[in-house]
């Protein structure tokens, strides 16, 4: 039972532009949301997360939308450059659990 | 810099061989490390958390026996895949969490194993 789900496995996007890569969850009791960068043959590594009381949490060219109504969220990039090239994962949790429930990626080509 | 160290990186060995992977927390004291799986195309998986100074908890369907995790000291946590067959082929990645609540888990490369 996927419970957090990424539908795109591929995205490519032109630089200067926008990237939105997104994600749904089907748990309702999931309230912390990150984003994680995976480059091939290394470990995910954190971007950027988002507590369930909030809508929006910004970092730099980086932006997580979180719309619970819909069980969806989504990371913004912009604008997007060719370094950020890789396989984007959305994981979640509950009450502060340490069990993350991982998407199965999306992985972004950034195009020159 | 790197947060967590994982090795190795690639195992390739015989069915029935035991296979340990280690995983050191580089910048801080963990008393919980995570050991993940994941299969091709499938997501990462919580195999079980491990915990300092006690038993491992495993999540629901992992063997315990058939992975054994120690935790024997503040920075390293290792997983143990005993008598491993070609079924046990997978990608395994730990991580580890500073502090409690909410605050996101940095991994490790992960470790490639195959089983022949």
């Amino acid at each position: 039972d996927q419970q957090v789900k990424q539908n795109s496995p591929s995205l490519s996007v032109q630089e200067g532009r926008i990237s939105i890569l997104n994600c749904d969850y089907t748990n309702s009791m999931f309230d912390y949301f990150l984003w994680y960068k995976k480059y091939p043959a290394e470990g995910p590594t954190f971007l950027i997360s988002i507590s369930s009381i909030k809508d929006k949490n910004e970092d730099g060219r980086f932006t997580v939308f979180l719309n619970k109504s819909a069980k969806h969220l989504s990371l913004h990039i912009v604008p997007s450059q060719p370094g950020d090239s890789a396989v984007y994962f959305c994981a979640a949790s509950a009450g502060g659990a340490n069990n993350l429930f991982f998407g199965t990626g999306t992985r972004l080509t950034v195009i020159p | 810099g790197a947060v967590v160290s994982q090795h190795p990186s690639r195992v390739i060995c015989k069915s029935g061989t035991s296979v340990k992977i280690e995983c050191r927390s580089l910048d801080f004291q963990a008393t919980t490390m995570f050991w993940y799986r994941q299969f091709p195309k499938k997501s990462l998986m919580l195999m079980a958390t491990s915990n300092e100074g006690s038993k491992a908890t495993y999540e629901q369907g992992v063997e315990k026996d058939k992975f054994l995790i120690n935790h024997a000291s503040l920075t390293l946590s290792t997983l143990t895949v005993t008598s491993a067959h070609p079924e046990d082929s997978s990608f395994y990645i730990c991580s580890v969490a500073q502090g409690g609540g909410n605050q996101p888990q940095h991994f490790g490369d992960g470790t490639r194993l195959s089983i022949l």
